[in-house]
């Protein structure tokens, strides 16, 4: 089984911070994604990326920056954390062989004070 | 018009009977069905694939696609009171082959 890690279950952030959330996959599938997860909102996508080195802008990637230095980790980064980035993180990975469903990590869930 | 479209529920379903949750969808050009569960405070895990028209049976699931018709239903036979959750419909989108989540539909199983 692929196995996702995020590296933190919960994590709490003062307003400005800029924030890492890390997520590390072990199976050596090429696409990674990050989504976040508000009620009522559904899951929506910030980034994604195909590749190392490569990176492309989900539906809302304002306020977020992503970093995929080798194959197995991608990290999201908020820049400037703000109280309406308080939400629950969810890294997803892919095998780039055919169209299959995503793997998702265990979640973050970020709340910015 | 949503791209994936779910009735959120509640739905309420007696131990033991079927339980049939529906989805839309509006691309056209979608050629991959995902169905995940989501328990409470947990992250999304993939149950159900299907990628061409008809029924696709998994132990107690069953996921139907009707292309010509945009609908994607799973079936839950036996229902168990484990399988309340939320369930998120999924689907590729045609352009840019992004799989897109439903709001999903909130399943609880009545003892």
């Amino acid at each position: 089984d692929v196995k996702v890690t995020q590296s933190s279950r919960y994590l709490v952030k003062r307003t400005g911070e800029k924030v890492f959330l890390e997520c590390v996959q072990d199976m050596d599938h090429e696409n990674m994604f990050w989504y976040r997860q508000d009620p009522g909102l559904g899951l929506r996508l910030i980034y994604f990326s195909y590749d190392v080195k490569m990176k492309e802008k989900g539906d809302i990637p304002e306020g977020y920056s992503v970093s995929r230095e080798k194959k197995e980790r991608f990290s999201l980064i908020l820049e400037s954390a703000s109280t309406n980035q308080t939400s629950m993180y969810l890294c997803a990975t892919q095998t780039g062989q055919g169209n299959y469903g995503y793997t998702f990590g265990s979640g973050t869930r970020l709340t910015v004070v | 018009q949503k791209e994936v479209e779910q009735n959120s529920g509640p739905l309420s379903v007696p131990e033991g009977a079927i339980a049939s949750l529906n989805c839309t969808y509006s691309d056209r050009g979608s050629q991959s069905f995902f169905w995940y569960r989501q328990y409470s405070g947990k992250s999304p895990e993939l149950i159900m694939s299907i990628y061409s028209n008809g029924d696709k049976e998994d132990g107690r699931f069953t996921a139907q696609l009707n292309k010509a018709s945009q609908y994607v239903s799973l079936l839950i036979r036996d229902s168990q009171p484990s399988d309340s959750a939320t369930y998120l419909c999924a689907v590729n989108r045609g352009r840019d082959d992004k799989i897109i989540f439903g709001k999903g539909t909130r399943l609880h199983i009545l003892p």
